[in-house]
């Protein structure tokens, strides 16, 4: 099993600041790697496939860079409504996913 | 407009079993790899099984045994059979589709449905 795993567990951020979040895989992952955004009692959404390709409808001030074990989701001028929590998840090998970045507000 | 709308859950004492279902609309699920993740309280998302276009199954090690994933084809609607119920299943149960052609991500999911295993 491909163990993810994320940092920080919670980062605080004022609006229209930058969030850089960052996602580590235990063995490479090529570029099989997506981001979820979920927000309290909805369900995750996704925002980024193929470490880097925004989802239908994702605003651009999210992108996804990395490959193989490094992965990073940059949020550039957080939004009130982008506060929650972010996952990452590999398909390389059958899904796992991180344990998750709370962004708060500062 | 793809929708998933699951069903089925509850409170079920350890050992019992539940079905859960869950309702597409908008895609075929026998065209797509469906699948079901689930979400302890609190806790991340953990991958519960997959059943692929051409029907077969998978299982994370956590379930396999135990939990049996199907579909009816005529119905569009997924299914989760959930046998020998632990504590440690408790969770919102999501169903989630994989587009077929796609890697194994989800690009849509249902609202969840949350299972309770408590004596």
């Amino acid at each position: 099993e491909i163990v993810m795993t994320q940092s920080p567990a919670t980062l605080s951020v004022s609006p229209g600041e930058r969030a850089t979040l960052s996602c580590r895989a235990s063995q490479s992952v090529s570029s099989n790697l997506a981001w979820y955004q979920q927000k309290p009692g909805q369900a995750p959404r996704l925002l980024i496939s193929g470490a880097s390709t925004r989802a239908t409808g994702i605003p651009a001030r999210f992108s996804g860079s990395g490959s193989g074990t490094e992965f990073t989701l940059t949020i550039s001028s957080l939004q009130s409504e982008d506060f929650a929590v972010y996952y990452c998840q590999q398909y390389n090998q059958w899904p796992t996913f991180g344990q998750g970045t709370k962004v708060d507000i500062k | 407009e793809v929708q998933l709308v699951e069903s089925g859950g509850g409170l079920i004492q350890p050992g019992g079993s539940l079905r859960l279902s869950c309702a597409a609309s908008g895609f075929t699920v026998s065209g797509n790899y469906m699948n079901w993740v689930r979400q302890a309280p609190g806790k991340g998302l953990e991958w519960v099984s997959i059943i692929y276009s051409g029907g077969n199954t998978y299982y994370a090690d956590s379930v396999k045994g135990r939990f049996t994933i199907s579909r009816d084809n005529s119905k569009n609607t997924l299914y989760l059979q959930m046998n020998s119920l632990r504590a440690e299943d408790t969770a919102v149960y999501y169903c989630a589709r994989v587009r077929s052609g796609n890697g194994n991500y989800f690009d849509y999911w249902g609202q969840g449905t949350l299972v309770t295993v408590s004596s």
